[in-house]
């Protein structure tokens, strides 16, 4: 019963490759998020969408394309995996105004090698 | 854009002690909340205040966002407590969904 649910947990891959992040949630909210925390733990936001529509895309490579096949999923795919890819990306949901606050999966720890 | 600041970035407590963490904002936000991330990576929801004074067993958090600013309290720390602590909160007006968050402080309990 998690409220948000992201897999795999881990992922380590070579540079080059094609990757993909899920992540579901059960709350009924209508906005989910997709964050990344580097190295130096600072969190920021990378995309948002609320109802299957992008809302939010923070100046992020168009390697990285979220898809939203219906509001309670948001999957992240990677394209030509670089380095500086590693991190880990956090998925989360809200209602539209935020009120009663976010709600944050667990997170998927990639590494690039 | 809108800058989140919060102090101390570092400390160390011994357990049993209290503390007082601050995070400032340099404009008005909606939604604040805090948030703990453990050792093991996980961000975990302390409080959703976006104004008053909320108390959960051995913390509590006050925000007063006429002034731009919250404090979260530990009183009597466990090691358990150990880890990042972060708040962020949501640009006012309502221009944008994205949360904000600050820096962090990182806490270490020592027994």
């Amino acid at each position: 019963d998690t409220a948000v649910s992201q897999t795999p947990k881990y992922l380590v891959t070579q540079m080059g490759n094609d990757k993909s992040i899920k992540c579901e949630q059960n709350l009924g909210h209508d906005t989910m998020y997709w964050y990344k925390q580097d190295s130096k733990k600072f969190l920021k936001i990378m995309f948002s969408y609320n109802n299957k529509e992008l809302i939010i895309n923070e100046t992020v490579p168009n390697r990285f394309s979220p898809k939203s096949p219906d509001k309670a999923h948001l999957n992240l795919h990677i394209n030509s995996l670089e380095l500086g890819d590693s991190a880990v990306y956090f998925c989360a949901s809200s209602t539209a105004s935020g009120n009663y606050g976010y709600t944050f999966g667990s997170g998927t720890r990639l590494t690039v090698v | 854009g809108i800058q989140v600041e919060q102090s101390p970035p570092d400390l160390i407590l011994q357990e049993g002690a209290n503390s007082t963490l601050r995070c400032n904002f340099s404009d008005s936000v909606n939604n604040l909340q805090w948030f703990h991330q453990n050792p093991w990576g996980q961000l975990i929801n302390l409080f959703y205040i976006p104004s008053g004074t909320k108390q959960n067993g051995r913390l509590s958090a006050t925000t007063v966002a006429t002034e731009r600013y919250s404090l979260l309290y530990i009183s009597s720390s466990q090691t358990t407590d150990s880890g990042v602590y972060f708040c962020a909160g949501r640009p006012g007006g309502g221009a944008t969904n994205k949360l904000i968050f600050g820096t962090g402080t990182l806490l270490a309990v020592q027994p």
